[in-house]
This record gives structure tokens, C-alpha cells and sequence, in this order.
């Protein structure tokens, strides 16, 4: 089945920069990648997501990029701010079937 | 927005209990899934459900797992023998398109002591 890994597991930045998370993927077939952004205690919530047949998308502050060929996708988070302080999630699915394999994680701390 | 709603929020049961966790999908969603996500963990696939049957499941989701739509708007996630391991946050989802553009309900948080 697909695996999905995730780079860094804890990223700090000072407000005003740029995060950047790193997911790997290893089924060639998957064609669908969101990300979601879990607060402490809450639900996994869908912040953005990009389907094979673009390489990128972006949301305001947010944009993910999608690299096929090396198996890869990135969520950005430019100008961040204390509230995107969360745990991002990454995850791969083909469209075919019924089952989004998550990464580990990471967890972002915004310091103001 | 609509939203996924899960209860309880919280239950704590004794091992080798049979436990009920229960979701309210979206209203014109079509595609149901459980996952679960233990403590400090990634989120795990359980099981999907499509047109009153289940069209995936994981290795996680053995015999002790079973799922139901017993009404037109309940889904529900059975653990008819649980283990102190089954403790974890169970989260329901509901999409519109299969395998796209999840909801997540906001998580029942499952203790087996």
C-alpha cells in the first residue's frame, strides 16, 4: 500500500517567515494530495489539496507543490503568523479507491 | 459550514466491552470513512462505506470492527470486544466525491482501561 513520509517531524519559525514541510510518497499510481491542518485537541482540517495533473496551487498564504516525477509534495506557508501553529498532515490516495494514507505529521511552532 | 458530528466526545469503557461510536455525515455526502489516530500518531485508515456497504477497510479493521448505517442519517462504528491497544481518537468523515475533499467530524475520544 501507499507510504507516506513526512520531513521535519518539528519545525520552528519566527513569524513573518516562510514554513516549508516536505511529504514522500511511494505509490506511483496516487493522484490526489491534501493537506490538512490539526490544532491541539481538534479535528484534521482540509487547508488545501492538488491532483497529479498540476504540478502547483495556491490558496493566499498557503501553496503546495506537487513533483511527480521524484514522488513529492510541499506545503508552503508564507508570512506565517502565531495561528498557523498547528500540526500539517500530509496524505496520498489514488482516486480509484477509498482510503487517504496519512504521514506522520509536523508540527509547527510560530514564534511570535 | 455543514459539519460532521460525532458522539460522545469522550467514553472511557472497561476491556472486553462493547463500545459504540456514532457520526452524523454530512447530509449529501455519499462516502463514509472511519479513521483513528492514537495518541501522538498518524491518522490510520479503518474503513470506508459506499451505498450501504463497506467498499474498503484496512488490516486494522478486523472482526472485533463492524459499521452500520442504521438510519438515514447515523453512521456508526462498532468495537464489540475492546482492547486496552483500540484506545485512541476516533474520527468519522463524510465527502461528496470518493476519496475527495473530506470533513472530519471533531473525534470521540476512545479510553479502554
Amino acid at each position: 500500500g501507499e507510504n507516506v513520509e513526512q520531513h521535519p517531524s518539528t519545525l520552528s519559525v519566527q513569524e513573518g517567515d516562510s514554513a516549508v514541510i516536505k511529504c514522500t510518497y511511494s505509490d506511483s499510481a496516487s493522484n490526489y494530495f491534501p493537506w490538512y491542518k490539526q490544532e491541539l485537541g481538534k479535528r484534521p482540517q482540509l487547508i488545501i489539496d492538488i491532483r497529479s495533473n498540476v504540478g502547483e496551487k495556491k490558496d493566499q498564504r498557503i501553496a503546495v507543490t506537487l513533483n511527480k516525477t521524484a514522488k513529492h509534495f510541499s506545503l508552503h506557508i508564507t508570512e506565517t503568523q502565531p495561528e498557523d501553529s498547528a500540526v500539517y498532515f500530509c496524505a496520498a490516495a489514488y482516486y480509484g479507491n477509498n482510503r487517504l494514507a496519512f504521514g506522520k505529521g509536523n508540527q509547527v511552532v510560530v514564534i511570535p | 459550514e455543514p459539519e460532521v458530528t460525532q458522539t460522545p466526545s469522550h467514553q472511557v469503557t472497561q476491556m472486553g466491552q462493547e463500545v459504540i461510536l456514532r457520526c452524523v455525515p454530512i447530509s449529501n455526502h455519499l462516502y463514509f470513512y472511519w479513521y483513528r489516530q492514537i495518541l501522538g500518531q498518524k491518522v490510520e485508515f479503518l474503513v470506508s462505506f459506499y451505498n450501504n456497504e463497506i467498499s474498503e477497510k484496512s488490516e486494522i479493521f478486523d472482526d472485533q470492527f463492524s459499521v452500520e448505517r442504521p438510519d438515514g442519517s447515523n453512521f456508526t462504528l462498532k468495537i464489540r470486544s475492546t482492547k486496552l491497544e483500540d484506545s485512541a481518537m476516533y474520527f468519522c468523515a463524510s465527502s461528496e466525491k470518493q476519496n475527495y475533499g473530506y470533513t472530519f467530524g471533531s473525534g470521540t475520544r476512545l479510553t479502554v482501561v
